[in-house]
């Protein structure tokens, strides 16, 4: 399958500071990426999609504004958390799907944890 | 409203065979995908069906029926490295995955 890398695998971080993690799809565009969230014995929870060149979607309850996600390639979308807090400690998972897929492929995952 | 429903927890003997039911109830179908989840770890693809059936993978199945809403992932000659989380997952009318809640599968000796 398809190859979705995501940078980095882990984080700590003081609160109040941003955090930067990057989704790349190593051999195939992808048109469509998918951030997710997923606290410990829980599903993955979708926050936003985002296409290639358009502003994201983000789910209800989700802020944009602290949850800024940029996609501006075929290949590379990225995830940034503004302020951070303790409580934006999380399993940080994207996927990218292809224009002719119906299958999304995952990134490894960010466990974030902040401090 | 969108719905997925899946068992929360199954135990099962290694060596045994083990079916996961998953129904859903969504604005739309585009597939469903089955995916595994081993704690701390990303979703591993397993499988997708769109068309009513038996679809065999190895060790793996899984079945859809479209009028019932209702698909199952069967996994045969359980090993102890099958001990994960199960994913259920549609994908509706704007292809979106609508996910499920996850079924924990723990294997015992």
């Amino acid at each position: 399958g398809a190859v979705v890398s995501q940078h980095p695998s882990w984080v700590i971080c003081k609160s109040g500071t941003s955090v930067k993690i990057e989704c790349r799809s190593l051999d195939f565009q992808a048109t469509t990426m998918f951030w997710y969230r997923q606290f410990p014995k829980q599903s993955l929870m979708l926050m936003a999609t985002s296409n290639e060149g358009s502003k994201a979607t983000y789910e209800q309850g989700v802020e944009k504004d602290k949850f800024l996600i940029n996609h501006a390639s075929l290949t590379l979308s990225t995830l940034t958390v503004t302020s951070a807090h303790p409580e934006d400690s999380s399993f940080y998972i994207c996927s990218a799907r292809g224009t002719k897929d119906t299958e999304a492929f995952f990134g490894q995952g960010t466990r974030l944890t902040v401090v | 409203g969108q719905n997925i429903d899946q068992p929360t927890e199954m135990t099962a003997t290694e060596g045994a065979i083990v079916q996961i039911n998953c129904t859903y109830q969504t604005s739309g179908f585009n597939g469903l995908f089955w995916y595994q989840q081993h704690a701390g770890e990303a979703p591993t693809f397993l499988s997708y069906n769109v068309l009513d059936g038996l679809e065999e993978k190895g060790r793996f199945s899984s079945f859809l029926s479209r009028s019932k809403g209702y698909s199952y992932l069967l996994l045969k000659e359980l090993q102890m490295k099958d001990s994960a989380s199960y994913l259920c997952a549609v994908m509706d009318s704007n292809y979106q995955l609508i996910w499920g809640a996850g079924t924990k599968l723990i294997i015992k000796p």
